[in-house]
């Protein structure tokens, strides 16, 4: 089976944009997280979508949003850029979010804003 | 709330050898599920080791294992026979229920010394 991808894998965007990241989980895995990573930071998570709907959502601005689709695949959006959204951007999938389920991850887009 | 700390940034260890990484939570909550992911150099985030809190006993994959002392809310990862494909950010995570995102702790990146 085809792992994790993601879409693209390095960007470089300027302040006041707008960006739109995608995410393509695993055959069959219905739901999909995504997490901002840095080192500051370390790992947070942004939001989860299962079957096209947002079943958590962590503590981040609305500027980050997100949507999946009815093939499980999802984007998340950043408008606006800050400096400060500068970071590694994870996704992960997972057959369907239970608590023990193991998350997939996959190699991450990383943001560059200036 | 619930926080996830990793008290030792970086670790060195001979190859061969055994290391103990260090993980301890905060919630009060009764049932839950603890992780171990290993991030190597090329970003790309796995599972290594989970735990179901009202399991009482330690888990065990291969080379790795767990000792898991849910009253002093205690998680720590054993690597045994350390390899230098061990080497790696590992992070340690908590996950209530499905209903609730999962918390990372900021890692412990760990050197094999050949």
């Amino acid at each position: 089976k085809a792992g994790v991808t993601q879409t693209p894998r390095y960007l470089i965007k300027t302040r006041g944009q707008q960006v739109t990241l995608s995410c393509s989980p695993i055959s069959g895995h219905r739901s999909v997280s995504w997490y901002q990573q840095t080192p500051g930071q370390g790992l947070q998570f942004l939001f989860e979508y299962f079957s096209e709907t947002q079943r958590n959502k962590g503590n981040f601005p609305g500027r980050f949003s997100g949507r999946q689709f009815s093939n499980s695949r999802s984007e998340m959006n950043v408008s606006t850029l800050e400096l400060g959204d500068s970071a590694l951007y994870l996704c992960a999938s997972s057959l369907d979010g239970g608590s023990g389920d193991t998350q997939y991850f996959g190699p991450g887009t990383r943001l560059t804003v200036l | 709330a619930q926080t996830v700390t990793q008290s030792q940034p970086e670790m060195s260890v001979q190859e061969a050898e055994t290391v103990t990484l260090s993980c301890t939570y905060d919630t009060s909550e009764s049932d839950y599920y603890l992780f171990w992911y290993k991030q190597p150099p090329s970003r790309q985030m796995i599972l290594v080791i989970r735990q179901e809190a009202y399991k009482q006993q330690n888990a065990t994959e291969n080379r790795f294992s767990v000792n898991f002392q849910k009253a002093a809310k205690s998680f720590s990862l054993k690597i045994s026979d350390s390899q230098l494909g061990d080497a790696a950010m590992y992070f340690c995570a908590y996950r209530r229920g499905r209903d609730d995102k999962i918390i990372f702790g900021k890692g412990t990146r760990l050197h094999i010394l050949p």
